[in-house]
């Protein structure tokens, strides 16, 4: 069971937006940075999103981040076909001392 | 661009020990976090431990008993060693290095912004 909760799948048809939740506790998202991974099928995970909002050089605008005291969101605009892939969620946990993953987020294009 | 390569046998016999080298090409271990990050087959990711150059090391804590992290500055190398393997412990096993991009960087500054491929390890006897 993982620390982090995301819904098990998302899906949207081409051209629309898509909303992944991601909610946690005061121990890690409400304290910390959120950080979002893309993992194609067969692939690693690719940074998509860190520090709540920041994008990497090299993705595109269509995603964006944020976060609101122990919940993030991960937001696809204009959805394409090569958006269909796993997203995961990750927070430093302090209590813990360790990284919390969300279980991911299965998004179909449909 | 940082390139990490993880390397190991793909197979290990039940109460065994695993272990694995990342091999990192393209820039210095030094100045980042690098972590070990594994994946049972249709699952989610866990976090297995991260090791700093300066001699800090964190494993989680249902894993702690058993595994083993170390870097190897001559040869760029960070290495995980795990313990009475189970078939629970079949998975893929991703290395990523972990950085910071803050202008004061602290322990918690730091987060995986590189992966490798990842190489499937198969507990089985």
């Amino acid at each position: 069971q993982s620390v982090l909760t995301q819904p098990p799948s998302a899906s949207g048809t081409p051209g629309q937006k898509v909303t992944i939740s991601c909610s946690g506790s005061s121990s890690n998202i409400g304290s910390n940075y959120v950080y979002w991974y893309q993992q194609l099928p067969g692939t690693a995970p690719k940074l998509l999103i860190y520090r709540n909002n920041e994008r990497p050089s090299g993705v595109p605008d269509r995603f964006s981040g944020s976060k609101s005291g122990t919940s993030a969101s991960l937001a696809i605009s204009g959805l394409r076909s090569e958006d269909e892939a796993e997203y995961y969620c990750a927070a430093w946990h302090d209590s813990l001392s360790s990284w919390a993953f969300g279980g991911g987020t299965k998004l179909t294009v449909l | 661009q940082v390139q990490l390569q993880e390397s190991g046998p793909g197979l290990v016999k039940p109460s065994e020990t695993l272990s694995l080298t990342c091999t990192v090409s393209g820039d210095s271990i030094s100045g980042y976090y690098w972590s070990w990050i594994r994946q049972p087959a249709g699952m989610g990711l866990e976090w297995v431990g991260r090791a700093y150059p300066s001699g800090s090391i964190l494993y989680n804590s249902s894993l702690k008993s058993r595994v083993t992290l170390s870097l190897d500055m001559s040869k760029n190398q960070f290495s995980l060693k795990m313990s009475s393997m189970t078939a629970a412990d079949t998975a893929v096993y991703y290395c990523a290095r972990e950085a910071c991009r803050e202008s004061s960087c602290y322990s918690w500054s730091y987060f995986p912004d590189s992966w490798g491929q990842g190489t499937l390890v198969t507990v089985s006897s």
